[in-house]
C-alpha cells in the first residue's frame, strides 16, 4: 500500500461540515500537515499538528490525530464554495537510509455545491 | 513580500530533449525543494537544496538533477526526456533551518511540462 492514503473525492453541500481523512504508515512522524491546492496554483499550507497532540483547532479547521490507528482527519466547518480544492495530507517519511522524505497523499478533491 | 516564482509556466518538449526549470524562492529563504505532480503518481519529492548543497533526495533516476546558486535561486534539469516526465513541477521554499517539511513550505505555481 501507499505510505499516505486518502480518499479521492468528497462532495458536500455549502454550509455543511466536510471531513477529509488520511491514514499513514510511519509512526515516527513528528509533524503531519494539511495542504490545499486550488486549480492552477501550487500548494498552500493550511495547518499542521505535532504528533504529541490529539487535536488542533484553527478557526473553521479542526485536525484530529489518532496515533494508535495512524489516522489524521481535517474537518472544515461551514464549508463554502471557496473551499473547493484538492486537499493533501503530508508528513516526513523516514527512509531506510535515515533521511526524511516529504511524502504526500494523492489528495482529496473537495467539491462544494450550493 | 513576493512569493515563489517559477519559470517558465508552460513548456513543450519532445522525447530525448533536455529541459531546465527555474525557481526563485521568497527573499531570505535558503531552502528550495522540488516536486513532481502527476495524476498517476501524485505529488513526489525530487530533491531539496539548502545553501547550494543538496540536502535530501527522493527516488528519481539520475536524469533528474538540480542545483542552487548563492542567491538561493534554484534550477532543475531533466535530461533525455521521456513521455512519462510530463507533469507539473512544483518548487517550494522555506527558511530551511530544519529540512523540508519541518519548516513551512511556500509553493510556487509550478511549471507544466509536456513531453511529446
Amino acid at each position: 500500500g501507499e505510505d499516505v492514503e486518502q480518499s479521492l473525492f468528497l462532495s458536500v453541500r455549502e454550509g455543511d461540515s466536510s471531513v477529509i481523512n488520511c491514514t499513514y504508515t510511519d509512526s515516527s512522524s513528528t509533524y503531519l500537515y494539511w495542504y490545499k491546492q486550488e486549480p492552477g496554483a501550487g500548494l498552500q499550507l493550511l495547518t499542521y499538528i505535532f504528533s504529541n497532540m490529539d487535536m488542533k483547532q484553527d478557526q473553521r479547521l479542526t485536525v484530529l490525530l489518532n496515533k494508535k490507528d495512524k489516522h489524521l482527519s481535517l474537518r472544515i466547518a461551514d464549508t463554502q464554495t471557496g473551499d473547493s480544492a484538492i486537499y493533501f495530507c503530508a508528513h516526513p517519511l523516514k527512509e531506510s537510509g535515515g533521511s526524511y522524505i516529504p511524502t504526500f497523499g494523492r489528495g482529496t478533491s473537495l467539491i462544494v455545491h450550493p | 513580500k513576493a512569493g515563489v516564482t517559477q519559470t517558465p509556466r508552460y513548456l513543450i518538449k519532445t522525447r530525448g530533449q533536455q529541459v531546465t526549470l527555474s525557481c526563485s524562492p521568497i527573499s531570505g529563504h535558503r531552502s528550495v525543494s522540488w516536486y513532481q505532480q502527476t495524476p498517476g503518481q501524485g505529488l513526489q519529492f525530487l530533491f531539496e537544496y539548502f545553501s547550494e548543497t543538496q540536502r535530501n533526495k527522493g527516488n528519481f533516476p539520475g536524469r533528474f538533477s538540480g542545483r542552487q546558486f548563492s542567491n538561493s535561486r534554484s534550477e532543475m534539469n531533466v535530461s533525455t526526456l521521456e513521455l512519462g516526465d510530463s507533469a507539473l513541477y512544483l518548487c517550494a521554499s522555506s527558511t530551511g533551518l530544519a529540512g523540508a517539511l519541518y519548516n513551512e513550505q511556500f509553493f510556487g505555481p509550478g511549471t507544466r511540462l509536456t513531453v511529446l
